[in-house]
């Protein structure tokens, strides 16, 4: 079946690591996006990519870094530079104007 | 960046009743979505308008693209106890991002 998969679903980093989070969809999506959501809120944008080796920072890049070596895949590291990364990530990807389809999400949590 | 108002921020309503939610900005969106989000999962999209005045429906539900460009609101009626969930609206602006509303808690009550 066609989907985005993001992966772990519970993530724990101690203070000072850094952690990858993945992203993949086999739904053929030009556009891939991060978004950080944190209790009672909305969802803010982290990073997006409209086309293989591309990619544009969002609202909160700070202390994120991203890659688009494939169209497939657009994984998420948090480096210890984000201070406060204790949250639930989305990965979300798009063909056509505004079909944003999501993952599952990943929870991080600092130890 | 662009800022996008939604109301109420949670909702406690009887089963069987009408819910009415919306979202307005200051900017003008090209494409309003609305869309579910269930505890611990990523958000499922609910209902998709691409023009001003546009007033579609999935079910028990229904939303409209305001005329401005700078409004939606999505009903739900006869609501069930798996309506219970998170609602958020977003908008598509330029450069295909979409910004969200910070959500709707909705609790349906037997």
């Amino acid at each position: 079946d066609g989907g985005i998969t993001q992966s772990p679903k519970y993530l724990f980093r101690k203070e000072g690591q850094n952690v990858t989070l993945s992203c993949e969809q086999n739904l053929n999506h030009d556009a891939m996006y991060w978004y950080r959501q944190d209790p009672g809120q909305g969802l803010r944008l982290i990073y997006y990519s409209q086309i293989v080796n591309d990619f544009q920072k969002g609202d909160i890049a700070e202390g994120y870094s991203v890659s688009r070596e494939k169209k497939e895949s657009f994984p998420l590291t948090v480096t210890s530079a984000q201070k406060n990364p204790t949250a639930f990530y989305l990965c979300a990807s798009s063909l056509q104007q505004g079909w944003a389809f999501f993952g599952q999400g990943t929870r991080l949590t600092v130890v | 960046g662009q800022q996008l108002n939604q109301s109420p921020q949670s909702m406690f309503i009887q089963e069987g009743e009408d819910v009415s939610m919306n979202c307005t900005s200051s900017s003008i969106f090209n494409t309003w979505l609305w869309y579910k989000q269930d505890p611990g999962e990523g958000p499922v999209l609910l209902i998709a308008l691409y023009k001003a005045g546009e007033l579609t429906s999935n079910g028990r539900l229904t939303a409209q693209f305001g005329i401005t460009r700078k409004d939606s609101f999505l009903n739900i009626s006869a609501s069930i106890p798996s309506d219970v969930g998170i609602y958020f609206c977003a908008g598509e602006g330029s450069a295909r991002q979409l910004t969200f509303g910070s959500g709707t808690q909705l609790t349906v009550l037997p």
